[in-house]
């Protein structure tokens, strides 16, 4: 069946650090693909989307590239600060209009 | 915006106790609802997908007796956790679409903390 997997955490990183999580997807056909974000006591919000191949889903300095060729959603951001430290979550949307999550990477940015 | 809030936010009942948890869509109407469940350290799990005026859709291995959900209306949902017990404690997430239209954003609530004693 369609999975996600991304890299365990926690991640703790400095001030102005670069970022990035790592996410695979097992998936039938060709789905939609997604990084949302979990700040402490809140729902989850999403952060960039990805609809097809190629595509780059950016917002608030994040990016991740849709990879068909190596079945990849790697999270980036260049510089980190305190405030992006939260629970990141990638997902798929598969033929059935269901979200099916990776485990969720926590992020520790520390000043 | 789109905000979907769910009350309780935290509940403590005892074992053998039915506990009902509220999603609301404030600002839209939603014709769908989903209800997740996640674990420490583990992914959301979709537990059923709820459209409003008709019967809830479960996920293979979700109880249907036990987590009776309810979509009365287009801005509110509820999950009912009938005769719970230690092992239903968990982080209950409800998320909501505006239109009934499939890869249509989900917004999602704050969750639900439930400890069953």
């Amino acid at each position: 069946g369609d999975s996600v997997t991304q890299m365990e955490g926690p991640v703790t990183l400095s001030e102005e650090a670069f970022l990035t999580i790592n996410c695979t997807y097992t998936a039938t056909g060709y789905p939609s693909l997604f990084w949302y974000v979990q700040y402490p006591g809140e729902g989850l919000q999403l952060l960039l989307k990805a609809t097809k191949a190629d595509d780059k889903g950016s917002n608030k300095g994040f990016e991740a590239t849709y990879r068909k060729e190596t079945t990849s959603f790697h999270l980036e951001k260049g510089s980190v600060q305190v405030s992006d430290s939260a629970v990141y979550f990638c997902a798929l949307e598969n033929q059935g209009g269901k979200l099916i999550f990776g485990q969720g990477t926590e992020l520790s940015v520390k000043p | 915006g789109a905000v979907v809030s769910q009350h309780p936010s935290r509940v403590i009942c005892k074992s053998g106790t039915s506990v009902k948890i509220e999603c609301r869509s404030l600002d839209f109407q939603a014709t769908t609802m989903f209800w997740y469940r996640q674990f420490p350290k583990k992914s959301l799990m979709l537990m059923a997908t709820s459209n409003e005026g008709s019967k809830a859709t479960y996920e293979q291995g979700v109880e249907k007796d036990k987590f009776l959900i309810n979509h009365a209306s287009l801005t509110l949902s509820t999950l009912t956790v009938t005769s719970a017990h230690p092992e239903d404690s968990s982080f209950y997430i409800c998320s909501a679409q505006k239109e009934r239209v499939v890869r249509n954003e989900q917004f999602f609530g704050p969750g639900t903390r439930l400890t069953v004693l």
